[in-house]
């Protein structure tokens, strides 16, 4: 079992819409998670980093870390077609250690 | 642009040969992680740097290596190439090479073919 999953998708939603991204992981020794986003034929951009369970907001976008269910979700509110791209969940752990989900691919048709 | 720049941006090989991958980290960076991206294995963590030293190792095979220079730039070396080495490389750089709470920068990557 990989360290992070993440349905790959497609995943394909009308302009406006709210967005559910989710990822699960398996390693406990994990501290702190990362949603990166990743155009096509781009490097991964960090997008939101949360260190604890609970939510964080951050304009449209808000992460969501359960800790005790290994739980993560970032959420898109009204999204636009600037928002199609691949989102990463990431694990790290330690002081270097990142481990990254293999993504999910969202278009948001306008 | 986050300001970290690798060359070249596209190679192709073939079976056997070895290729040298380049990056130079953003200003002020002193650490340098390169990662691999396939389709079925998605972001591997290979290696870091971080000021002209071996920080980290991940998922490196023993026919790659990298170094990092005293201008800070680093380059990645993949040798005795097989066909599923066929992948994105990316190189990202961040400030001190802390993992937490400290974002890494990623470059636009190589994307290397080899046949």
């Amino acid at each position: 079992q990989k360290e992070v999953e993440q349905d790959p998708g497609p995943l394909s939603v009308p302009e406006g819409a709210i967005v559910s991204l989710n990822c699960t992981y398996s390693n406990s020794a994990f501290q702190y998670f990362m949603w990166y986003r990743q155009y096509s034929r781009k490097g991964p951009e960090l997008l939101m980093y949360t260190y604890s369970s609970g939510n964080k907001e951050d304009g449209r976008f808000t992460a969501q870390v359960d800790k005790s269910s290994k739980y993560i979700s970032l959420f898109i509110r009204d999204s636009q077609p600037s928002d199609s791209a691949t989102y990463l969940c990431v694990g790290g752990a330690g002081s270097y250690q990142l481990t990254f989900g293999k993504g999910t691919k969202l278009s948001v048709i306008p | 642009d986050s300001g970290v720049t690798q060359t070249p941006k596209h190679l192709i090989t073939a079976t056997g040969q070895r290729v040298t991958l380049r990056c130079s980290p953003r200003s002020g960076d002193l650490s340098v992680y390169w990662y691999q991206q396939s389709l079925d294995q998605g972001l591997q963590f290979l290696i870091q740097y971080y000021n002209g030293e071996e920080r980290a190792k991940g998922n490196i095979l023993e026919r790659f290596s990298a170094q990092q220079f005293p201008d800070l730039h680093s380059e990645l070396n993949l040798s005795s190439l097989e066909l599923g080495d066929s992948a994105l490389y990316f190189c990202a750089s961040s400030v001190v090479g802390r993992g937490d709470q400290e974002t890494q920068y990623f470059g636009p990557g190589t994307r290397l073919l080899v046949l």
